[in-house]
């Protein structure tokens, strides 16, 4: 049984970039969540998919955006990077929408030059 | 004041020994609450997941909810090397989609 899956694993781009990541959730879940983490701090919620819709959004500014797909899978998209953006962003799969017990994926780290 | 909060350590304790973690929350309305382990660099990886107050014990590890003063524990009992990570608590309450989390505890357990 696959756990939540990640990709890529690292990435380094520019200021004022655009970058997607990818997410499969774990097998029989259709919840993805995506947090960014922040060296030394804990996970901040950046957005909820459920049922190809963003259900929930924490608080960052639009340019981080997101999609779910019929599979269940997930992209996030940061457009016009920043250095402050250089983070390990985390997606989380869960069942029924309800955020119940999240599972994680490995992350990618993003780094922003 | 944040949501959840957490000694943010680095907490060294030799091998065998008892671990206690804590956290502190101030929204009442939380009423599930997990502990994650995260290795330097690697994804959380869930220990262990409650509802409300309460005890719980899997193996090694029992977690503490007493949400009448808005405290969480978590104990590791015989204490590893392997234990060595940092230990995140997190919180949500029966409407939120998202979790809260601490931002973690740093442990070493030293051989």
């Amino acid at each position: 049984d696959a756990g939540v899956t990640q990709s890529p694993t690292h990435l380094i781009k520019t200021r004022g970039q655009q970058v997607t990541l990818r997410c499969s959730p774990k097998s029989g879940h259709d919840t993805v969540s995506w947090y960014q983490q922040a060296l030394g701090q804990g996970p901040q919620f950046i957005f909820q998919y459920y049922e190809e819709e963003e259900r929930q959004r924490g608080n960052f500014p639009d340019r981080f955006s997101g999609h779910q797909f019929p599979n269940y899978s997930s992209e996030l998209n940061v457009n016009a990077l920043l250095l402050g953006d250089s983070a390990l962003y985390l997606c989380a799969s869960s069942r029924g929408g309800q955020g119940d017990t999240q599972y994680f994926g490995p992350g990618t780290r993003l780094t922003v030059l | 004041q944040k949501e959840v909060e957490q000694d943010p350590g680095p907490l060294s304790v030799p091998e065998g020994a008892i671990v206690s973690l804590n956290c502190t929350y101030s929204n009442s309305a939380f009423q599930y609450f997990m502990w994650y382990r995260q290795y330097s660099r690697k994804g959380p990886e869930l220990l262990m997941y409650t509802y409300s107050s309460g005890n719980k014990e899997d193996g090694r590890f029992t977690a503490q909810v007493d949400k009448s003063s808005k405290y969480i524990s978590l104990f590791i009992r015989d204490s590893q090397p392997s234990d060595s990570a940092t230990y995140l608590c997190a919180a949500r309450d029966n409407y939120g989609q998202n979790f809260v989390f601490g931002p973690g505890t740093r442990l070493s357990v030293l051989p």
